[in-house]
């Protein structure tokens, strides 16, 4: 199973800074197959970048994904008020199962 | 629209079994991939199983193979998942989730959701 470890668990920022998460997978993850996800109280999470740098359905240019193999950064470059929340990555390589990482709380410091 | 529209919560007691439904609408049903996922309280999400809507292939996680079910119902544009012997553990928040299209390609990756069915085991 592919691990996947979120850093931080929490990021205290505050709007119009930069914010930079972490997720490192324990073994080597295609880039077309690593997503992120954000997801607010009592919602559904929502699809913010896929193939590890393409941007989801109305997603702002703010956010940005990079990495491969087994290192992988979404980063935000100026907090608005709506992007605070917590974030999942998510890896879909050939071997199941399908893992989520523990996630990234970005919180209004 | 792509729209997913979940059933309503339910409350189980341990050992016995659920059904839970996806009416789906705004897309061709079976030309998408269909996954479920489950989020128990405070943690993070779990990816159940999904089915290819072009073939019918199913995939289930490891941990839920031996009690989970995927189906579909083409006419009725509807997924359904099926979990048997349930347990307090499986008392979570259970998504549906078509594979997510750009305005060029579709992809495998989770991109519509439904609101969440809410499941409650308990005796």
């Amino acid at each position: 199973e592919i691990v996947l470890t979120q850093s931080p668990g929490t990021l205290s920022l505050s709007p119009g800074e930069r914010a930079t998460l972490s997720c490192r997978a324990s073994q080597s993850v295609s880039s077309n197959r690593l997503a992120w996800y954000q997801q607010k109280p009592g919602q559904a999470p929502r699809l913010v970048m896929y193939g590890a740098s393409s941007r989801g359905t109305a997603i702002p240019d703010r956010f940005s994904g990079t990495g491969s193999g087994t290192d992988f950064t979404l980063t935000i470059s100026r907090l608005e008020p709506e992007d605070f929340a917590v974030y999942y990555c998510l890896q879909f390589e050939n071997s199941l199962p399908v893992t989520f990482g523990a996630g990234t709380k970005v919180e209004i410091k | 629209q792509v729209q997913l529209v979940q059933s309503g919560a339910e409350v189980k007691k341990p050992g016995a079994s659920l059904k839970l439904s996806c009416k789906t609408s705004g897309f061709t049903f079976s030309s998408y991939s269909m996954h479920w996922v489950r989020q128990a309280p405070g943690q993070r999400p779990e990816w159940m199983g999904w089915v290819n809507g072009v073939n019918g292939a199913r995939n289930y996680s490891p941990k839920f193979q031996d009690r989970v079910t995927i189906t579909t119902d083409t006419t009725a544009t509807t997924a359904y998942m099926e979990l048997s012997s349930l347990s307090p553990e499986d008392t979570a928040v259970y998504y549906c989730a078509r594979g997510y299209c750009s305005s060029s390609d579709c992809f495998w990756t989770p991109g519509y959701w439904g609101q969440g069915t809410l499941v409650t085991v308990s005796s």
